[in-house]
């Protein structure tokens, strides 16, 4: 069964540098997203892409964050300048249509901010 | 404003009963209502899914329901096992937009 992928699983960090975190969705998904999850609190939408562009954004998703389609199969997420309280878990989401279906996450990349 | 509530933080049964978790939601008409289950440092693994005009949807020993008048889905698991144990989190589909999560409960079946 397809699924999404995610790397690295885990991610170490120092406060100011950045991070890229990989996602390669299903291969017929053309919508893709990127969740957050702070430890013990809920999943929290950050960013949704569609047609090679940003289609909705969370007030989380600041000027220090980017989405990139780079190539046909990898949806990438850049933390330019990471702060302690980027530290947690990052979903990658996609679904093959913008409503009437579930969206299939991947199994996360836990960053850790130091 | 906007806000979604799950029933309880956790919730603890005894194995074969049936668990009844809650979501209710004020200020959104999702199209849809999907519930998933999350394991512990693991991605959200989708479960069921409901639309505004169904009533209740099965899979299984998994049964959903949706009152879209009293905004609240119910989420059951009969003959509960403790390999049901995890987080249940109900999601609004808010037509097309992203998906926006509850808090979740936490389910601990007992053997």
């Amino acid at each position: 069964e397809p699924e999404v992928t995610q790397t690295p699983s885990h991610q170490v960090t120092q406060m100011g540098q950045e991070v890229i975190l990989r996602c390669v969705p299903i291969s017929n998904h053309l919508y893709f997203y990127w969740y957050r999850q702070i430890l013990g609190q809920k999943v929290e939408f950050l960013v949704s892409f569609y047609n090679n562009e940003i289609s909705e954004k969370s007030e989380i998703f600041d000027d220090q964050f980017s989405v990139e389609r780079p190539d046909g199969s990898n949806f990438t997420l850049k933390i330019r300048s990471t702060k302690l309280e980027d530290s947690a878990m990052y979903f990658c989401a996609s679904r093959a249509r913008r409503s009437g279906e579930t969206q299939y996450f991947g199994p996360g990349t836990r960053l850790l901010v130091l | 404003s906007q806000k979604i509530e799950q029933n309880s933080e956790a919730l603890n049964i005894q194995e074969g009963k049936t668990a009844t978790l809650t979501c209710n939601y004020t200020n959104y008409s999702p199209a849809y209502l999907q519930w998933y289950r999350q394991d512990p440092g693991r991605g959200p693994v989708f479960l069921l899914l409901i639309r505004e005009n169904e009533k209740e949807k099965r899979k299984e020993r998994l049964k959903v329901t949706f009152d879209t008048t009293l905004k609240q889905s119910l989420f059951h698991i009969t003959a509960s096992q403790p390999a049901d144990s995890a987080t249940y989190l109900c999601a609004l589909d808010n037509y097309g937009q992203n998906f926006v999560f509850g808090p979740g409960t936490r389910l601990s079946v007992l053997p």
